[in-house]
């Protein structure tokens, strides 16, 4: 079963909305990274997270990770066509480059 | 390299029959993982080599999977009796155990279909 829940399971929104998926584990990880999937493609790297209560931005996506490493989000800013997918978070527990776990994630749609 | 190769792309097989599906990674990445990936589901672990050594098994894998990576460089996976709940994409990734924030790169990965 999945070992990182990540809510919502879908979220539509049209284009120019903001857009959020939240992503909490039952125990702490070493790292969140999240990764976006195209329909009929496969998942493509973001980014990592490692440190408690860090924050990275990518241009419209801001990325955070909980301070206590169980809890990560993502924020889309003004959302566009192009950021039609699934987002994914996915955690790792020991290593830093081990076993990811990954949540079920969040299926945008944007309506133009 | 362009980067992670998965073949066959897609694989219809009748229930009872063997598959195999190679996984070619970038090839300065020392890590290897499979993933299975079923219709609105995350990728779901089943194993992960450091060069040819095996470390990780995902207790959800049967022993009608195997993996191998012999010489380090590309792998193979094997399902053994296919059954209908084995309709899944598998899904290959690599990573280097280098510094910095790398994650995974994964191939396109092969359909299979039980029927």
């Amino acid at each position: 079963g999945q070992q990182v829940m990540q809510i919502p399971q879908y979220q539509h929104v049209q284009e120019g909305e903001d857009f959020t998926t939240y992503c909490n584990s039952s125990t702490t990880l070493s790292n969140i990274q999240w990764y976006k999937q195209r329909p009929g493609g496969h998942p493509v790297f973001l980014i990592q997270l490692v440190k408690s209560g860090e924050v990275k931005k990518q241009k419209r996506l801001t990325f955070q990770f909980g301070e206590a490493k169980k809890n990560s989000s993502l924020h889309i800013t003004a959302t566009q066509t192009t950021d039609v997918g699934t987002y994914f978070c996915a955690g790792t527990r020991g290593s830093t480059l081990g076993r990811l776990y990954f949540g079920r994630g969040t299926q945008l749609t944007v309506w133009p | 390299d362009t980067g992670v190769s998965q073949d066959p792309r897609h694989k219809i097989t009748k229930r009872g029959q063997n598959v195999t599906f190679r996984c070619d990674p970038i090839s300065e990445h020392n890590r290897l993982y499979w993933y299975r990936q079923t219709l609105g589901q995350g990728p779901e672990f089943l194993t992960y080599f450091q060069n040819e050594a095996q470390l990780e098994k995902s207790r959800l894998l049967s022993d009608r999977f195997s993996a191998e990576r012999p010489k380090g460089s590309f792998s193979t996976l094997e399902i053994q009796r296919t059954e209908q709940g084995d309709s899944a994409m598998y899904l290959c990734a690599s990573s280097s155990t280098g510094t910095g924030p790398y994650g995974y790169t994964f191939g396109s990965g092969t359909r299979l279909t039980v029927v």
